[in-house]
């Protein structure tokens, strides 16, 4: 089941901070952050891991509440070079398959202004 | 540089003609999957191989077909394509094993496909 990102799109200016929601209604093993340009491939930006440590990406951040099954990315101080649609993906440890495959959050669009 | 990289970029068929796309990889990634990504959406698995384990998602049509003959190279054959599979079609790859869990993906530049 596709996870819930929030909000879907949003606007802001250079140097201002933004929060980005991912919610699942199933438990969740690991948690994606992905950033995609228009027209280009996604790029990983961290995973978040089920009682482990993050890692992370210039000046984004993010956290995984694993009780609420959430995850926020936080972008810090704003550049133009931060526009995209950011993905959230989530694993399913109970997922068939040897390999475990993400299922992609439905996308926020956020755009930034000088 | 090790990559993904997918041909062609841009790929126009006819609706019913059959289509190939290709994804290779440097990067010695034993997990290679083929998303779907329609305009404003977010990208859809349709299967992935694992080694050479093939694994097909529930929904994806049997109008898509997947090969990979080697390590390096995944095809997407679509058998008679439709106006509904006009999309961005991107290749990712993925290291496996016990720590492979947490691994990112690594994504192509993908191609995308204009059915007539």
């Amino acid at each position: 089941q596709q996870p819930v990102q929030s909000p879907q799109a949003v606007i802001l200016r250079e140097g201002e901070d933004a929060v980005i929601n991912c919610s699942s209604s199933k438990a969740l093993y690991s948690v994606h952050w992905y950033r995609q340009k228009h027209g280009e491939a996604p790029v990983f930006l961290m995973i978040l891991l089920k009682g482990g440590e993050q890692k992370g990406h210039e000046k984004i951040s993010a956290s995984f509440n694993e009780k609420k099954q959430q995850s926020s990315l936080y972008l810090t101080a704003s550049q133009l070079s931060y526009s995209g649609t950011y993905f959230c993906g989530t694993r399913d440890p109970l997922s068939s398959g040897s390999a475990r495959q993400l299922t992609f959050g439905s996308g926020t669009q956020l755009t930034v202004l000088p | 540089d090790a990559m993904v990289i997918q041909n062609p970029r841009y790929q126009v068929t006819q609706f019913g003609k059959p289509v190939t796309l290709s994804c290779s990889q440097t990067l010695n990634h034993n997990v290679m999957y083929w998303y779907q990504q329609k305009s404003s959406q977010a990208p859809k698995l349709l299967f992935h191989y694992y080694d050479k384990d093939f694994n097909n998602e529930a929904d994806t049509p049997d109008n898509f077909q997947s090969r990979r003959p080697n390590t390096s190279f995944c095809f997407l054959d679509i058998r008679s394509p439709g106006l509904g599979d006009a999309a961005m079609y991107l290749c990712a790859t993925s290291s496996s094993g016990l720590a492979g869990l947490y691994n990112e993906q690594f994504f192509g530049p993908g191609t995308r496909l204009t059915v007539l």
